[in-house]
């Protein structure tokens, strides 16, 4: 159980573009994702906190406007890369917390999207 | 806000030996969480172990075992009887206490496991 999901797992795409990729909890519902870009050989930075129903929460840098996250089921949330130019390209992970946890969530990770901007 | 360090960037390990990776963190909270992840080629980020702050005791998963210093803010990582398997990068994190809450990475160990 807990499986999460990311599609694409790969895509490339034009500079000026915009790329939509796909985060599900295939078995369970998620109340909050996260989104997470990686460069290589890096840690995971966390870009935003994806809320089932309202407003992203977004990290001190990452611009809302060209980072657009929805959360519209308790099973997706989406993350579009808007007018995306070569420095966008990087991998991008998701997680997703299982609920119930009375002090605390585990967050089960998708096998990430990997972006190149041309 | 939370840090969380990891001063190996690199380490190798023999098959069958016994390796331990090093994290510090830094934090103002009381009640948290530390764990390890291990990222393998594949880029899937598995869980390996959990620890709770409140717990004295360090937790063990198999050949998996932390060592957990909460006055010292270290949190270190021991794999018994490497596996070629276990290559992969290992990243630290922290989670303060909350059902919300999100993870603050270190910056990786990349683990080398050589026959």
């Amino acid at each position: 159980g807990a499986v999460v999901s990311q599609h694409p797992s790969r895509v490339i795409c034009k500079s000026g573009t915009s790329v939509k990729i796909e985060c599900r909890s295939l078995d369970f519902q998620a109340t909050t994702m996260f989104w997470y870009r990686q460069f290589p050989k890096k840690s995971l930075m966390l870009m935003a906190t994806s809320n089932e129903g309202s407003k992203a929460t977004y990290e001190q840098g990452v611009e809302k406007d060209k980072f657009l996250i929805n959360h519209a089921s308790l099973t997706l949330s989406t993350l579009t890369v808007t007018s995306a130019h070569p420095e966008d390209s990087s991998f991008y992970i998701c997680s997703a917390n299982l609920g119930g946890g009375p002090t605390y969530n585990e967050q089960f990770f998708g096998p990430g999207t990997r972006l190149t901007v041309l | 806000a939370q840090t969380v360090t990891q001063s190996q960037p690199e380490m190798s390990v023999q098959e069958a030996e016994t390796v331990t990776l090093s994290c510090t963190y830094d934090t103002s909270e009381n009640n948290y969480y530390l764990f390890w992840y291990k990222q393998p080629p594949s880029r899937q980020m598995i869980l390996v172990i959990r620890q709770e702050a409140y717990k004295q005791q360090n937790a063990t998963e198999n050949r998996f075992s932390v060592n957990f210093q909460k006055a010292a803010k270290s949190f270190s990582l021991k794999i018994s009887d490497s596996q070629l398997g276990d290559t992969a990068m290992y990243f630290c994190a922290f989670m303060k206490q909350g059902t919300a809450s999100k993870l603050t990475f270190g910056t990786g160990t990349r683990l080398q496991v050589t026959l």
